[in-house]
């Protein structure tokens, strides 16, 4: 069975580039989450979707960043501009009934 | 003070050893537990969930102790391929949402 699957898996941009990481959730998991890890602050929920809606933005760092999940199996996270303090591993999970589970995640690292 | 706090380690144990890891938590409304596990580079995944009668899974236990707030989990015969960083997660609702991860406890099997 497909877990969940994010793209890229890996991205180097520059400063004041926009980044678009994307997600495609379990099918049939209702809830999709956008985490980031970083060796300083662990992981850390950026925001959660509830049958594609956002329910909680509230991990969100600034407007800088943005979700959208216009379909059940689609998500994306948006960095615009990207700044070098935005370099993490950025994990997508979804789940259905608590457990959460996770893609291999998209490392990003803006110089 | 951290929501849930974990002993970042590392600890490093010969093959065989049994070793322990501690997470406090502060919420005393949580009410749900969890161990996940993380390789290298590689997405957290669930390990076991924490009951409050204290649950074994082969060489794996979790005991939960809700009076002081901790939980814990025990490797006994510890192997190579134990090797990973070992997340506490503590869920303060009732929904996937309210997952929150400690940062993490550092395990190195030597041979």
């Amino acid at each position: 069975d497909a877990g969940v699957i994010q793209s890229p898996r890996h991205e180097v941009t520059e400063m004041g580039q926009e980044v678009t990481l994307r997600c495609k959730p379990i099918s049939g998991h209702n809830s999709l989450f956008w985490y980031r890890q970083t060796m300083m602050r662990g992981l850390e929920l950026l925001i959660y979707f509830n049958n594609n809606v956002p329910i909680d933005d509230s991990g969100m760092p600034e407007d800088r960043f943005s979700a959208k999940m216009p379909n059940a199996s689609f998500s994306t996270l948006k960095i615009q501009p990207s700044e070098p303090r935005d370099s993490a591993v950025y994990f997508c999970a979804s789940s259905l009934s608590g457990e959460l589970f996770f893609g291999e995640g998209s490392r990003l690292t803006v110089l | 003070r951290k929501e849930v706090e974990q002993d970042p380690g590392p600890f490093n144990v010969p093959e065989g050893a049994t070793v322990a890891f501690n997470c406090t938590y502060s919420n005393s409304a949580s009410q749900s537990f969890f161990w996940y596990r993380q390789d290298c580079r590689k997405e957290p995944k669930l390990l076991m969930s924490v009951y409050s009668s204290g649950n074994e899974d082969g060489r794996f236990t979790a005991q939960l102790n809700r009076a002081s707030q901790y939980i814990s989990l025990l490797i006994r015969d510890s192997k190579l391929s134990d090797s990973a960083t070992y997340l506490c997660v503590v869920n303060m609702g009732g929904s996937a949402r309210q997952l929150t991860f400690g940062s993490g406890t550092q395990l190195t099997v030597l041979p």
